[in-house]
């Protein structure tokens, strides 16, 4: 399957600051990458879609302004976390999709946050 | 409203047998399903997918059957290996890339 990279896999930073995740496709060009969260023994819920060029949708209860989205070019998108919390810590993921029209979305290998 | 459930958080199998792992959804307008293989720290490694204009799918040792009346999916393994063990999420989305995930099922085949 295609490769999405994300970096970097584990992050600890102070309570405050931000935290700048990326998120890319190494071998084809996404047209779209989502932001995913994943908290301890839940579901991946979806935060928001981010498509090149434009500005993200966020899912309904996220924060726009606290998850800064950006996804400059076809193969990177970038999640910031702004002014972090110790409740933002968290395994963040992104996936990628927009190869050749299959319906499958690639995962990279997801971010650990915490915030301390 | 979780739109997408799976309602065992567990599942042990022998090593051999068959792993079954059920997903129930409850939004008519999905139309392709997808199942994924998780384990802890790591991004969602795609198994398999069906659209739902079919009603099974078959890759290897992955089957995945759709019961569009009953809104139900489910994952077939077999045999089950040791190597299979991870947590199975599985996945929905109507006419978009935008998946509603499920809340996972834990397989642990025993060796």
């Amino acid at each position: 399957g295609a490769v999405v990279s994300q970096h970097p896999s584990w992050v600890i930073c102070k309570s405050g600051t931000s935290v700048k995740i990326e998120c890319r496709s190494l071998d084809f060009q996404a047209t779209t990458m989502f932001w995913y969260r994943q908290f301890p023994k839940q579901s991946l819920m979806l935060m928001a879609t981010s498509n090149e060029g434009s500005k993200a949708t966020y899912e309904q209860g996220v924060e726009k302004d606290k998850f800064l989205i950006n996804h400059a070019s076809l193969t990177l998108s970038t999640l910031t976390v702004t002014s972090a919390h110790p409740e933002d810590s968290s395994f963040y993921i992104c996936s990628a999709s927009g190869q050749g029209g299959v319906r499958v979305a690639f995962f990279g290998q997801g971010t650990r946050l915490t915030v301390v | 409203d979780q739109q997408v459930k799976q309602n065992s958080p567990s599942l042990s199998v022998q090593e051999g047998r068959i792993s079954i792992l059920n997903c129930d959804y409850t939004n008519s307008m999905f139309d392709y399903f997808l199942w994924y293989k998780k384990y802890p720290a790591e991004g969602p490694t795609f198994l398999i997918s069906i659209s739902s204009i079919k009603d099974k799918n078959e890759d290897g040792r992955f089957t995945v059957f759709l019961n569009k009346s009953a809104k139900h999916l489910s994952l077939h393994i077999v045999p089950s290996q040791p190597g299979d063990s991870a947590v199975y999420f599985c996945a929905a989305a109507s006419g978009t890339y935008k998946y509603i995930f499920g809340t996972g099922t834990r397989l642990k085949v025993l060796a």
